[in-house]
């Protein structure tokens, strides 16, 4: 069955960076994109970009242009997300999810656990 | 301020039917087709409910229906029943082969 299963929960402090990643199992890993949404406490889903899993290809939302790189390895079928210069207001749920773009519409329909990113100083 | 503009909040007793709607308020929404709508219980992963507009994946109640009319997509729970109370988010893929999210819907079940 298909499972996206993300890293552990990171505590960083100001100014640092995060990578989380994204474990991608039973499907055709290179076949799909892979997105990243993240989710403020208390607030709505943010989408943050996509990665192509098999070429590498990305999109950034405007607003983390410069700041995100997502990347993946497809020997370990994972996706990562790496979110630098951390602020305060980046505390949040990261969550990975696989899009069906490639194969029929554009519409996430498998998600990760997501990620809980707490940044304090 | 997102391209997608939901209510915050609606509700409606057991059995009742409720809609929730949800706004293109950019042209960049790439003409509107490819609007999806998921389901999220506190502390849960999101879930899709709808995609590409008015479809439905297999295992989604049948109570569950989407439409649109010009810029406005709609999902609509019928037979409302407590384990509906959740948010609810719209997402349009845009011209720009971007993804966004409407900011989110409150349903309560009263």
């Amino acid at each position: 069955q298909v499972q996206l299963v993300q890293s552990g929960a990171e505590v960083k402090k100001p100014g640092a960076s995060v990578k989380v990643s994204c474990k991608a199992s039973g499907y055709s890993f290179t076949g799909y994109y892979i997105h990243w949404v993240r989710q403020a406490p208390g607030q709505g889903l943010e989408w943050m970009g996509w990665i192509n899993c098999n070429s590498g290809g990305t999109n950034y939302a405007q607003k983390f242009q410069g700041r995100v790189t997502m990347t993946r390895d497809t020997s370990i079928r994972t996706v990562y997300m790496e979110l630098r210069s951390l602020r305060y207001d980046d505390t949040a749920v990261y969550y990975c999810a696989r899009d069906q773009a490639t194969v029929t519409t554009p519409f996430f329909d498998y998600w990760g656990q997501g990620t809980l990113v707490t940044v304090s100083s | 301020q997102s391209a997608l503009t939901q209510p915050a909040s609606v509700s409606g007793s057991p059995g009742q039917s409720i809609t929730i709607s949800c706004t293109a308020t950019s042209s960049d929404v790439g003409g509107y087709k490819y609007v999806s709508w998921y389901q999220q219980h506190p502390g849960k992963v999101p879930k899709l409910m709808i995609y590409d507009v008015s479809n439905r994946p297999s295992g989604v109640s049948n109570r569950f229906s989407g439409s649109k009319s010009g810029n406005t997509a709609s999902l609509t729970i019928s037979g409302l029943q407590a384990e509906d109370e959740a948010d609810y988010y719209c997402s349009s893929y845009t011209n720009s082969d971007t993804r966004v999210f409407g900011g989110g819907t409150k349903l309560t079940v009263l």
